[in-house]
């Protein structure tokens, strides 16, 4: 079945750091892929998406790009803030399936 | 956008009631509605698929007549724990897609505790 693997957090950066949280997954077929946020306390925003091999999703300063070679959909940041602390999720869809999520990876990001 | 509201935000109940939460997507028809349970830390945890006009298909594991779903119309899908107990606090968020190729949209999420 489909499964997504992402980095175990949590991971803490100074502010204006580079980031990368790295995901993998196995699918069948051509899934779309996700990245999702969820501050404290709070629901799930989608962050970015990428549908095909080789496109590259961005919002916010994040970027990801889906590799089908390597199975990946790594997120990253040029510089991060504070206010991009939140807990951030890989996902993947395979059309008619309902998402199905990595494990999360919390950032927190000191000043 | 497409936005989908949840209420209520949280709640607190005594252990052996049953608590209601409703899920309803503001500007769409929502032809399909997930629901997730996410513990402390953890990753979220599909419970259940509903259609609307159809029973829900819940994943393995999930009790089907303790977490009852319904999902009557295009605009709500409701999610009801019956008999709550302390094991059933949870963060619980709802999701709702126009369709196949459509986002999904979530809700923000409903802290249940059960005291």
């Amino acid at each position: 079945g489909n499964s997504v693997t992402q980095m175990e957090g949590p991971v803490t950066l100074s502010e204006e750091a580079f980031l990368t949280i790295n995901c993998t997954y196995t699918a069948t077929g051509y899934p779309s892929l996700f990245w999702y946020v969820q501050y404290p306390g709070e629901g799930l925003q989608l962050l970015l998406k990428a549908t095909k091999a080789d496109d590259k999703g961005s919002n916010k300063g994040f970027e990801a790009t889906y590799r089908k070679e390597t199975t990946s959909f790594h997120l990253e940041k040029g510089s991060v803030q504070v206010s991009d602390s939140a807990v951030y999720f890989c996902a993947l869809s395979g059309g008619n399936t309902p998402l199905v999520f990595g494990k999360g990876t919390r950032l927190s990001v000191i000043a | 956008g497409a936005v989908v509201s949840q209420h209520p935000s949280w709640v607190i109940c005594k252990s052996g009631t049953s608590v209601k939460i409703e899920c309803r997507s503001l500007d769409f028809q929502a032809t399909t509605m997930f629901w997730y349970r996410q513990f402390p830390k953890q990753s979220l945890m599909l419970m259940a698929t509903s259609n609307e006009g159809s029973k829900a298909t819940y994943e393995q594991g999930v009790e089907k007549d303790k977490f009852l779903i319904n999902h009557a119309s295009l605009t709500l899908s409701t999610l009801t724990v019956t008999s709550a107990h302390p094991e059933d606090s949870s963060f619980y968020i709802c999701s709702a897609r126009a369709g196949v190729g459509y986002g999904y949209t979530f809700g923000s999420g409903t802290r249940l505790t059960v005291v």
